[in-house]
């Protein structure tokens, strides 16, 4: 099993600001098959990011990713007031998916 | 508009068992793959169980493995999880998530609201 860790686990930001957020596994992922998650509160997650660095249907171009082997990286250019939330990472390069832990993006 | 509604959480006690189901509408269910994937209140995603398109291919995490059992029915488009020997640790919210494709892994672009499913004595 690919056990995924996410830094920091908690970033305080302010709108405007860029956000870089860090996503490492325990093992390199093949193929890249890396995706990221928003989930806002209340809400269910969104799909941002998949295969590391492309971008789902809808989803702002100030939403980033980047990365290969083990060593990932969501990056927001600019944060806009709803980018306040908790992003998750997840490996799909195995048999069965795992998610991180998470990252919290605060207003500081 | 590709929906999905979960059904059949509740109140069980250690040991019990449930059964959860989604009931998908808006896509053509048996082109693609789906999961169960669970957060306990205030905690992250935890990927519980896939399953392929023709349910051919099924897996668990270690967590559940021995205990749950997913399942489809393409002709009734809905999407199935038998919970049995349930424990405290399994309390949590449970989505059913389709996909991005006919396989059991990947990144998933669609999600119900969820059901709650509670483990209490």
């Amino acid at each position: 099993e690919i056990v995924l860790t996410q830094s920091p686990a908690t970033l305080s930001l302010s709108p405007g600001e860029r956000a870089t957020l860090s996503c490492r596994a325990s093992q390199i992922i093949s193929s890249n098959y890396l995706a990221w998650y928003q989930q806002r509160p209340g809400q269910t997650p969104r799909l941002l990011i998949y295969g590391a660095s492309s971008r789902a249907t809808g989803i702002p171009d100030r939403f980033s990713g980047s990365g290969s082997g083990a060593d990932f990286t969501l990056t927001i250019s600019r944060l806009e007031p709803e980018d306040f939330a908790v992003y998750y990472c997840q490996q799909y390069g195995t048999s069965w998916d795992t998610f991180g832990p998470g990252t919290k993006v605060d207003v500081k | 508009e590709v929906q999905l509604v979960e059904s059949g959480g509740g109140v069980v006690r250690p040991g019990e068992s449930l059964r959860l189901s989604c009931a998908v509408s808006g896509f053509t269910f048996e082109d693609y793959g789906m999961r169960w994937v669970r957060q306990a209140p205030g905690k992250g995603l935890e990927w519980v169980s896939g399953i392929n398109w023709n349910g051919l291919s099924r897996g668990y995490a270690d967590s559940v493995k021995g205990r749950f059992i997913i399942s489809r029915d393409n002709a009734k488009n809905s999407l199935h999880l038998q919970m049995n020997s349930l424990r405290g640790e399994d309390t949590a919210f449970y989505y059913c998530a389709r996909g991005w494709n006919y396989d059991s892994s990947g990144p998933l672009d669609s999600w119900g609201q969820g059901t709650l499913v509670t483990v209490s004595s």
